[in-house]
């Protein structure tokens, strides 16, 4: 079965620094890869999708970028802002790709 | 954008008690719904797939008999903790998947259960 790895340690930048992730997978080579966000006490929220032909996926501060050589997915957040300040979730398709596996997700934590 | 309701959002009650939790996609329809399981920084362990009409999948080492799930249209599945005790404690949290496959999953903000 896939297994999804993520940093457990918490990341601690300042604020204006970009903030990397990092997400491991073991298995095979997922169609899409996602990351999540999720706060304290909520649901994940959606940021980004990348599929296995894209080595990278841009939206406004944010960008993925996906190597199926490496096995591995980074995310990145440019100029972090405390409110940036959250668990980052990575998660793959099962082969059907109507089932997500989640890492155990990276806390970020932005101080000003 | 997609919006998912999960009700209600906290639950404390005493151990024999059957808790039931609502997830409704508010403006899309979901022909399959998940629900997942959270305990303090870890990530999310997927419980059920549910699908409308039919029963749910539900994945290995969850009681199907414990937790009961009801996909009963294609904007509702409930998932009813039955005769709920305190290792049920937890956070409960539904996602629905508009349309099929290699799309988002969108997310309820989640039900935290504590049983006493």
């Amino acid at each position: 079965s896939q297994k999804i790895e993520q940093n457990s340690e918490a990341l601690n930048i300042q604020e204006g620094k970009t903030a990397t992730l990092t997400c491991n997978y073991t298995n095979y080579s997922p169609a899409y890869l996602q990351w999540y966000r999720q706060d304290p006490g909520r649901g994940p929220v959606f940021l980004l999708l990348i599929r296995e032909n894209e080595k990278e996926k841009r939206k406004e501060r944010l960008k993925v970028t996906f190597d199926t050589t490496l096995k591995q997915s980074l995310f990145h957040i440019t100029a972090s802002q405390p409110a940036d300040s959250a668990t980052y979730l990575c998660a793959v398709h099962n082969n059907a790709g109507n089932m997500l596996t989640f890492g155990g997700g990276t806390r970020l934590m932005v101080k000003p | 954008g997609a919006v998912v309701s999960q009700h209600p959002s906290r639950v404390i009650c005493k151990s024999g008690t059957s808790v039931k939790i609502e997830c409704r996609s508010l403006d899309f329809q979901a022909t399959t719904m998940f629900w997942y399981r959270q305990f303090p920084k870890q990530s999310l362990m997927l419980m059920a797939t549910s699908n409308e009409g039919s029963k749910a999948t539900y994945e290995q080492g969850v009681e199907k008999d414990k937790f009961l799930i009801n996909h009963a249209s294609l904007t509702l599945s409930t998932l009813t903790v039955t005769s709920a005790h305190p290792e049920d404690s937890s956070f409960y949290i539904c996602s629905a998947l508009p349309g099929t496959g290699n799309q988002p999953q969108h997310f309820g903000d989640g039900t935290r259960l504590s049983i006493l």
